[in-house]
């Protein structure tokens, strides 16, 4: 089992530019959520799709949009990038039923310059 | 959403025990108590979680107060490569259709000296 897969694993943007961030759940897994965190910071969540549909967003722009594939993974889109947006981008999967434990993939680490 | 208290960071010897605190005084009767752990450089990992009881599994042990408003994550041999930062997250009961996110705050940073 891969887990939770994210790619690319570094990316660097010039501010205005767009980016599109990519992750595949853990197998078995009908969740994902977004999280972004900024150095030395706890993870901030952004935002939760099942069933293809985006379930609660966190305080994040509508700069920030999201997708959720009929396989399950997902992609975050960030338009009009900031350089506060410079983070590392962390895609967790999860099971829709139950209190169970999300698995997080390694990151993207968005630097935008 | 209910919120934790935690020590910025802790420091441990290795293979002695160590015991990580966290106090959550506005906890409700339904918030389960669930710690995760990020290593450098990964995201973060399930560690535990409990609701009253105290628990153990191949990982740690959670000890959970009788009043509920304070948990402490006990490693009982730490090694090097527990060095991370622990995250103490009260999260509530599963609910159709509810996000049931994950609410971080900045977490413990443990250092473990050889």
């Amino acid at each position: 089992d891969a887990g939770v897969t994210q790619s690319p694993t570094h990316l660097i943007k010039t501010r205005g530019q767009q980016v599109t961030l990519r992750c595949s759940p853990k197998s078995g897994h009908d969740t994902v959520s977004w999280y972004q965190q900024a150095l030395g910071q706890g993870p901030q969540f952004i935002f939760q799709y099942y069933e293809e549909e985006e379930r609660q967003r966190g305080n994040f722009p509508d700069r920030f949009s999201g997708h959720q594939f009929p396989n399950y993974s997902s992609e975050l889109n960030v338009n009009a990038l900031l350089l506060g947006d410079s983070a590392l981008y962390l895609c967790a999967s999860s099971l829709e039923q139950g209190n169970t434990e999300a698995f997080f993939g390694q990151g993207t680490r968005l630097t935008v310059v | 959403d209910a919120k934790t208290t935690q020590p910025n960071s802790m420091e441990s010897n290795e293979e002695e025990p160590v015991h990580l605190p966290c106090n959550h005084s506005t906890i409700s009767g339904t918030d389960y108590i669930h710690w995760y752990r990020q290593l450098p450089s990964q995201g973060p990992e399930y560690v535990i979680h409990g609701l009253t009881s105290n628990v153990n599994n191949r990982m740690a042990s959670l000890a959970i107060a009788e009043d509920r408003k304070s948990s402490t994550l006990i490693l009982h041999r730490a090694t090097l490569r527990d060095a991370a930062v622990y995250y103490c997250i009260l999260r509530g009961p599963w609910l159709r259709g509810a996000t049931n996110k994950l609410i971080f705050g900045t977490g413990t940073l443990l250092a473990v000296q050889p």
